[in-house]
């Protein structure tokens, strides 16, 4: 049973404009979410990350917002640049020093 | 500058074979992962180490062990590799604290078993 999901295996979008990549989970005692950016042949590298007790956090291009309610969070970048395009994984743990849980992740690509 | 190393970037090894992957930190974390990648299936957590000689089984630890001798290195075994366990592996590490915090990882080790 999935508990992060990230439902569009890719997206493309054009330079300039605005990237949005979703992420639903299922797992209630999440309380801390995390985007992680891969190139191939590469390890993934941390981008921003959200506490439950927040419902935005925003460095530079990247904002994520979280809706807990819904159980669903989204990461924007804006504006979108062809070095944007990656892999990038979403990833949800609870508190008590638990390990990540992954999402499928969502190829993004940015065409100039 | 954090920095979680594996041992090699490619692997070619044979059906059969006893196969490691070693993975070292130097950021004095107590916990360290072992993920692998596959195509449409994301990061798969197949071992996990809160402490030397502590090891805990993820979501998918058939045919695996690992090993974790010293605080810095933890090592991935493939007993008996077969063609299914040809895959990316993934070494990550994090602080060990109740409130959370990211993982960093290695560069991978993309292991091909023929």
């Amino acid at each position: 049973d999935q508990q992060v999901k990230q439902n569009s295996p890719s997206l493309s979008v054009q330079e300039g404009r605005i990237s949005i990549l979703n992420c639903d989970y299922t797992n209630s005692m999440f309380d801390y979410f995390l985007w992680y950016k891969k190139y191939p042949a590469e390890g993934p590298t941390f981008l921003i990350s959200i506490s439950s007790i927040k419902d935005k956090n925003e460095d530079g291009r990247f904002t994520v917002f979280l809706n807990k309610s819904a159980k669903h969070l989204s990461l924007h970048i804006v504006p979108s640049q062809p070095g944007d395009s990656a892999v990038y994984f979403c990833a949800a743990s609870s508190s008590g020093n638990t390990p990540l849980v992954f999402g499928k992740g969502t190829r993004l690509s940015v065409i100039a | 500058d954090v920095k979680v190393t594996q041992s090699s970037r490619y692997l070619v090894k044979r059906t059969g074979e006893k196969v490691f992957l070693e993975c070292v930190q130097d950021m004095d974390h107590e916990n360290m992962f072992w993920y692998r990648q596959d195509p449409g299936l994301g990061l798969r957590l197949i071992y996990f180490s809160y402490d030397v000689k502590m090891k805990e089984k993820g979501d998918i630890p058939e045919g695996y062990s690992v090993s974790r001798e010293k605080k810095e290195r933890f090592s991935l075994i493939l007993e008996s590799a077969s063609t299914n366990q040809t895959s990316m592996y993934l070494c990550a590490s994090s602080l060990f604290t109740e409130v959370n915090t990211e993982a960093f990882f290695g560069q991978g080790t993309r292991l091909t078993v023929v």
